[in-house]
């Protein structure tokens, strides 16, 4: 089993919709990152989360330490926030990452 | 202030041949973490390294594979010897400490591809 699922693989939604993507994870976490790498390839982060919530513009992260489960919300989603959102977690060793696969996003007009 | 630089962005080679792949951190930091995607597969880490110093090569493949980040320069992945199983998009990543809720600033990857 992997230590950090994410939900859906493929996502497509019309613009203007609600979108959530989710991660599931199985080991102690110290941080939480929620990354976007565009069709050309090149990835920013987006969040860092060790509990709580963010937000940033359109984008809201979430993190339940106790059910080790981490949801990306998308607001008024918009043909340009198609790309690929990868979830990724910090096990406690600086930034030696462990990534899921992706998520796929696709927003029409 | 400039982002993580990669280079070169593509990289072709034959099977055989060595490839060199640069990453210059972002001004004032000190840690760098090089990670691979192969084709249809996630990121993966390979090895995090501090000025003139390997902290964590626990990722890299055993044979063929080196990384430095001298004291002046650029870190350097190096791939000796390249196979087809080689071609990858290899990213950078750079933080100003090791401190694990650090946020990380990522190159736009070299695309190396093996002939």
């Amino acid at each position: 089993k992997n230590e950090v699922e994410q939900s859906p693989q493929n996502l497509t939604a019309q613009e203007g919709e609600f979108i959530t993507i989710n991660c599931s994870y199985s080991v102690g976490i110290s941080a939480l990152h929620w990354l976007q790498q565009h069709p050309g390839g090149g990835i920013v982060s987006l969040f860092m989360l060790s509990s709580g919530k963010k937000k940033h513009g359109r984008l809201i992260a979430t993190i339940n330490i106790q059910e080790k489960h981490s949801s990306l919300h998308i607001t008024a989603s918009h043909p340009r926030d198609s790309a690929v959102y990868i979830c990724a977690l910090n096990t406690g060793t600086a930034s030696k990452l462990t990534f899921g696969t992706g998520t796929r996003l696709q927003v029409t007009l | 202030n400039a982002g993580v630089m990669q280079n070169p962005r593509h990289l072709v080679r034959r099977r055989g041949q060595e490839a060199r792949l640069r990453c210059s951190p972002m001004k004032g930091h000190s840690h760098v973490y090089w990670y691979r995607q192969l084709p249809e597969e996630g990121l993966k880490f390979m090895v995090y390294l501090q000025k003139e110093n390997i902290i964590d090569e626990s990722g890299m493949p055993k044979e063929r594979f080196s990384a430095e980040f001298p004291k002046e320069g650029p870190s350097i992945l190096r791939i000796q010897q390249v196979v087809r199983g080689d071609s990858a998009a290899y990213f950078c990543a750079s933080s100003p400490s090791n401190r694990p809720n650090e946020k990380l600033f990522f190159g736009s990857g070299t695309q190396l591809s093996v002939l």
